[in-house]
């Protein structure tokens, strides 16, 4: 199947500091996703992106849709113990594709 | 607004034992995914279907794994005989066709002993 590689895999930092994640594919995709993973929950959406270079902010999360369309990257803003989770990248390959596909993750921990 | 729901939330069965696992999609959307997920492997699509038809199940494991969706509001995934290393979270989600944005279940935990 088609793969993302996001990192980093896993981060600790403290309450306060500023987080960045990125994913990256060696295909094109026409949409990229950042969802988040609570323990014992499913996935939930944060942010969608659907223009390369698009950038896009939800409260403290900030988006970006690489501008070669093969990357996106996630920022958290002053970080606080709530974000602890797991952090996915997904990608549509084009448009009216149902199908996305998920990076590995990044784990985040947040020490108060 | 409900949300996609599925059941059993917990299921532990023993090696060579039927697991059936449901899953109600949100109400109007006509695409629905089931995703497994396990420490080593991640997030990986199992089979999708728009409009209740397969489209795609490429990603089922092997012959154990079967899924049908009979109606717009119902689907669910068998495996049948399971095994030990089926164990993982089983996820539904759906979505409105095309949009692409999927909302996840809260995945069924299989553990098979």
């Amino acid at each position: 199947g088609q793969q993302l590689n996001q990192s980093p895999q896993s981060m600790f930092i403290q309450e306060g500091e500023d987080v960045s994640m990125n994913c990256t594919s060696s295909s094109i995709f026409n949409t990229w996703l950042w969802y988040k993973q609570d323990p014992g929950e499913g996935p939930v959406l944060l942010i969608a992106l659907y223009k390369a270079g698009e950038l896009t902010s939800n409260g403290r999360l900030t988006a970006q849709f690489g501008i070669t369309r093969k990357d996106s990257f996630l920022n958290i803003s002053a970080s606080i113990p709530s974000d602890v989770g797991i952090y996915f990248c997904a990608g549509r390959r084009y448009a009216g594709a149902n199908n996305l596909f998920f990076g590995t993750g990044t784990r985040l921990t947040v020490i108060p | 607004d409900a949300g996609v729901i599925q059941s059993p939330r917990h299921e532990v069965t023993e090696m060579g034992q039927e697991v059936t696992l449901r899953c109600k999609p949100i109400s109007g959307h006509n695409s629905l995914f089931w995703y497994r997920q396990t420490m080593m492997r991640g997030l990986e699509l199992l089979i999708y279907f728009n409009n209740n038809v397969p489209i795609d199940d490429s990603g089922m494991p092997e012959d154990r794994f079967s899924a049908k969706m009979p109606n717009a509001s119902f689907s669910t995934l068998k495996i049948q005989p399971s095994e030990p290393r089926d164990s993982a979270v089983y996820f539904c989600a759906s979505s409105e066709a095309g949009a692409g944005e999927l909302f996840f279940g809260e995945g069924s935990r299989l553990t098979v002993l």
